[in-house]
């Protein structure tokens, strides 16, 4: 099955700059690669998610970084606001490949947003 | 559109009861998964139902079991419950055509085992 690292598991960084998370993956048959964002009490929510097919995809002020050869995928979150802070977690398909077989997790990193 | 709904919020059991917890997905969507989130483990998948069937199942005893309604709602139930089961159980919801789809997650129900 599909293992996930992802790090840091904290990271703190100023109002206004920039943060990046990075996770790899061990399944060279992954081909879905999902963020998710867990505020305190809530369930994760999707925030961006990019498909093998592609090495970039962007919404606003968030972006997704696949390297398919080194089969790691980043966050990347430019400009970051205090709303900004939460769990965020990456994910990738449990066996690899397509299928409804669930999502393996990375441990996640609580992100916090210095004023 | 309402989202996913899991009841209850809350529960505390104590060693050796069962549990039944539930989800109703969004209006549409036919596939559901449950996942348990502590904080030594994280995030781990249960299992994922469509169409009233189980079609995947995670690393689990049988004490965890599931199923799904014609109305695409589900239950999972936990038997002889043990400490370490203390954990909060997501449901997410998808539209189910097929793998990969966005998982959309309700707020969770939080276990308590004393």
């Amino acid at each position: 099955g599909e293992n996930v690292e992802q790090h840091p598991s904290t990271l703190s960084v100023q109002e206004g700059d920039s943060a990046v998370i990075k996770c790899t993956y061990s399944d060279s048959a992954s081909n879905y690669f999902p963020w998710y964002k867990q505020e305190l009490g809530k369930g994760p929510q999707l925030i961006i998610d990019i498909r093998s097919n592609v090495g970039e995809k962007k919404d606003q002020r968030i972006a997704v970084t696949l390297n398919k050869t080194a089969k790691h995928f980043s966050l990347h979150i430019t400009e970051t606001q205090p709303e900004d802070s939460a769990v965020y977690f990456c994910a990738a398909p449990r066996e690899g490949g397509g299928g409804a077989d669930g999502l393996t997790f990375g441990k996640g990193t609580h992100l916090i947003i210095q004023p | 559109k309402a989202g996913v709904t899991q009841t209850p919020r809350y529960l505390i059991k104590t060693r050796g009861q069962q549990v039944t917890l539930s989800c109703s997905p969004i209006s549409g969507h036919r596939s559901v998964s449950w996942y348990q989130q502590t904080p030594g483990q994280g995030l781990q998948f249960l299992f994922e139902y469509f169409s009233e069937t189980q079609r995947n199942k995670g690393n689990f005893p049988g004490r965890f079991s599931g199923r799904q309604f014609s109305n695409s709602r589900s239950e999972m139930n936990v038997s002889t419950l043990e400490l370490g089961d203390s954990a909060l159980y997501l449901c997410a919801s998808s539209v189910g055509g097929s793998g990969n789809e966005k998982l959309f997650f309700g707020s969770g129900t939080q276990l308590s085992v004393l």
